[in-house]
């Protein structure tokens, strides 16, 4: 089975410019989440959704910083304008529902760097 | 956000030593998860705890769910070469809220 899938693995570009990370989660699973790791501030969770709907976002660093899931099979996080403090790797991560919390599963994550 | 406390940071073994680390929280959890990352990829789920005092085994790799729910341990058994990597532990307070993640445990093994 196709695991969660990010793209682009690497970005790298000027701070001011637009940024657009992408993620498919896997099949059936209705919840969603993006986090940002750092050395600094470790794995950060940002904002996840359920059922295409933003549940917490409380994790947005700023309005800089937005995501949108417009359907099941696509979820997009955008960075606009860019910083060079948000040079990290972020991860998007599934999970399926179910009686029990079930484990979220992680795609290989885009190393992003801002110079 | 929840605190989970990781330790230790860091670990440097031999090749064929058991392996221990832990997770504390602030919190009572009713689930607990740990994950592996290698370089360059993301977390992998190694092993899922849902209930307080279970003992669940993956291969070398035993974890349990503290009876406290505020605590979870990872062991590795005959650590191996491959065990090189960033352990992260999970844990969630109720069903459908985020999980809050440890800061890691760096562990190499030196062959």
């Amino acid at each position: 089975d196709a695991g969660v899938i990010q793209s682009p693995r690497h970005e790298v570009t000027e701070m001011g410019q637009e940024v657009t990370l992408r993620c498919k989660p896997i099949s059936g699973h209705d919840y969603l989440f993006w986090y940002r790791q750092t050395m600094m501030r470790g794995l950060e969770l940002l904002i996840y959704f359920n059922n295409n709907v933003p549940i917490d976002d409380s994790g947005m660093p700023e309005d800089r910083f937005s995501a949108k899931m417009p359907n099941a099979s696509f979820s997009t996080l955008k960075i606009q304008p860019s910083e060079p403090r948000d040079s990290a790797v972020y991860f998007c991560a599934s999970a399926s529902p179910g009686p029990q919390n079930q484990p979220q599963h992680f795609g290989d994550g885009t190393r992003l760097s801002i110079l | 956000g929840q605190q989970l406390n990781q330790s230790p940071q860091s670990m440097f073994i031999q090749e064929g030593e058991d392996v221990s680390m832990n997770c504390t929280s602030s919190s009572i959890f009713n689930t607990w998860l740990w994950y592996k990352q290698d370089p360059g990829e993301g977390p992998v789920l190694l092993i899922a705890l849902y209930k307080a005092g279970e003992l669940t085994s993956n291969g070398r790799l035993t974890a349990q769910f503290g009876i406290t729910r505020k605590d979870s341990f990872l062991n590795i058994s005959a650590s191996i070469p491959s065990d090189v990597g960033i352990y992260f532990c999970a844990g969630q307070i109720s069903t459908g809220n985020q999980f809050y993640f440890g800061t890691g445990t760096s562990l190499t093994v030196i062959p």
